[in-house]
């Protein structure tokens, strides 16, 4: 079956510090895959999506990178956080008809 | 931008049919009707979707009008669970958004009602 894995759940980091957030996809080849983030009381906003390995597209501009070392997995970074980069981070991955999120990671940056 | 209006919040007893609006004036001829749904805390979950005919699965029934303007997702009997918003997409991708993502709007936040 195809399953997608996000990890951490939930993570307290200082401002300042690096990130780096790890996404997974099982049973599946080729996938496109996504990142999005949904900060407090407001919408889902696309920040990366990638067809293929190495093929990165950047939505916003921000202090965010990721990369596609491997087909199935999806990685988010960041060299410094800021307080702004406080959010709800979801992976995505799509193969046919809609898509499937992961279960998240929270991210408070303190 | 998102391509659609919802209202923002709407309530239903628990057991009754809720019916969730969502217009789509603008949509063009080869895009889809999505729906997702979020619970609180979790990530997206994809529902249903359509193209012209009317559909239904095991989790809802989508009714697009003749004109495709507008849609309707209806919860045939709501339960407390199905407390979440409610995300109305088009996409010209079959995929429900094709390489280049999803564009969520806000959703309408539905609230079941003991």
């Amino acid at each position: 079956s195809q399953t997608i894995h996000q990890w951490p759940a939930t993570l307290v980091q200082p401002v300042g510090s690096p990130l780096s957030l790890e996404c997974t996809v099982e049973g599946t080849s080729n996938p496109n895959l996504y990142w999005y983030r949904q900060a407090a009381g407001r919408g889902l906003q696309l920040l990366f999506y990638s067809v293929g390995i190495g093929q990165i597209s950047s939505e916003v501009p921000q202090n965010l990178s990721a990369s596609r070392p491997q087909d199935r997995q999806f990685i988010l970074s960041s060299k410094k956080l800021l307080l702004s980069d406080s959010g709800f981070y979801l992976c995505a991955w799509s193969v046919g008809v809609g898509y499937t999120f992961g279960s998240g990671t929270r991210l408070t940056v303190v | 931008d998102a391509k659609t209006t919802q209202p923002p919040s709407m309530d239903c007893a628990e057991g009754r049919a809720a019916n969730l609006p969502c217009n789509h004036s603008t949509i063009s001829g080869n895009e889809y009707v999505y729906w997702y749904r979020q619970i609180h805390s979790q990530g997206p979950q994809y529902i249903i979707h359509g193209l012209k005919n009317n559909e239904t699965n095991e989790m809802a029934s989508l009714i697009i009008t003749e004109d495709r303007k507008s849609s309707t997702l209806i919860l045939p009997h709501a339960t407390l669970r199905d407390t979440a918003v409610y995300y109305c997409i088009v996409s010209g991708s079959y995929s429900g958004g094709g390489a280049d993502g999803l564009t969520f709007g806000k959703g309408t936040h539905l609230i079941i009602q003991p």
